[in-house]
């Protein structure tokens, strides 16, 4: 059973570009959430979606945005990027939303993005 | 809002000595608990969780760790560490009902000298 693919591994953008990141979950996965991992900041929730709508979000700017597919794929998108956007993107799939003992997040191997 | 404090950012032991990383979270209310580890280039995976029931939780790899609601502390033990348990442990902490929203502490890299 394949894993959490992340795509792409890394990504160099400058200042003030957009920059899309996708993520398909396990196959079978509804749920998909998306961190962002930071030496100074750890990891930090960025949102959540669950059958295409979005479930939870974190304390992001609006310039960060996401969206999930019928076919439980999910992009983030973030626009009008800074320095302080440069960050492993982690994105984490479940069967469901977290509610039940049997639930379990597996992570992908993250986006590295550095903006310079 | 929540925050999880984890109170050793490096800890360094010999193989077969004891460990015990702490953990402690800000929250009145109802909460899952979870510990997570990254070995060296490999992603996260879920070390153990805790929902309810014994506050005792018994994990992979022969790690445990134990809820202690007056003390808003979920720390993990393991009774003699491997060189292979060399890696990055995080403790997250939901809400119930807050989905896959989890609120990390700021980790704790083991090493452990063979």
């Amino acid at each position: 059973k394949a894993g959490v693919t992340q795509t792409p591994r890394y990504l160099i953008k400058t200042r003030g570009q957009q920059v899309t990141l996708s993520c398909s979950p396990i196959s079978g996965h509804r749920s998909v959430s998306w961190y962002q991992q930071t030496p100074g900041q750890g990891l930090q929730f960025l949102f959540e979606y669950f059958s295409e709508t979005q479930r939870n979000k974190g304390n992001f700017p609006g310039r960060f945005s996401g969206r999930q597919f019928s076919n439980s794929r999910s992009e983030m998108n973030v626009s009008t990027l800074e320095l302080g956007d440069s960050a492993l993107y982690l994105c984490a799939s479940s069967l469901g939303t977290g509610g039940s003992t049997n639930e379990k997040l597996f992570f992908g191997s993250g986006t590295q993005l550095s903006v310079l | 809002a929540q925050s999880v404090s984890q109170h050793n950012h490096h800890v360094i032991l010999s193989e077969a000595a004891s460990l015990e990383l702490g953990c402690n979270y800000s929250y009145g209310g109802t909460v899952n608990l979870f510990w997570y580890v990254q070995y060296p280039g490999q992603h996260l995976q879920l070390l153990l969780k805790y929902f309810s029931g014994d506050p005792l939780v018994k994990g992979i790899k022969g790690f445990e760790a134990e809820f202690i609601k007056s003390k808003f502390s979920f720390n993990l033990r393991k009774p003699s560490v491997q060189w292979s348990d060399t890696a990055e442990y995080f403790c997250a902490v939901n809400e119930h009902n807050a989905g896959n929203m989890l609120t990390f502490g700021g980790g704790t890299r083991l090493m452990v000298k063979p």
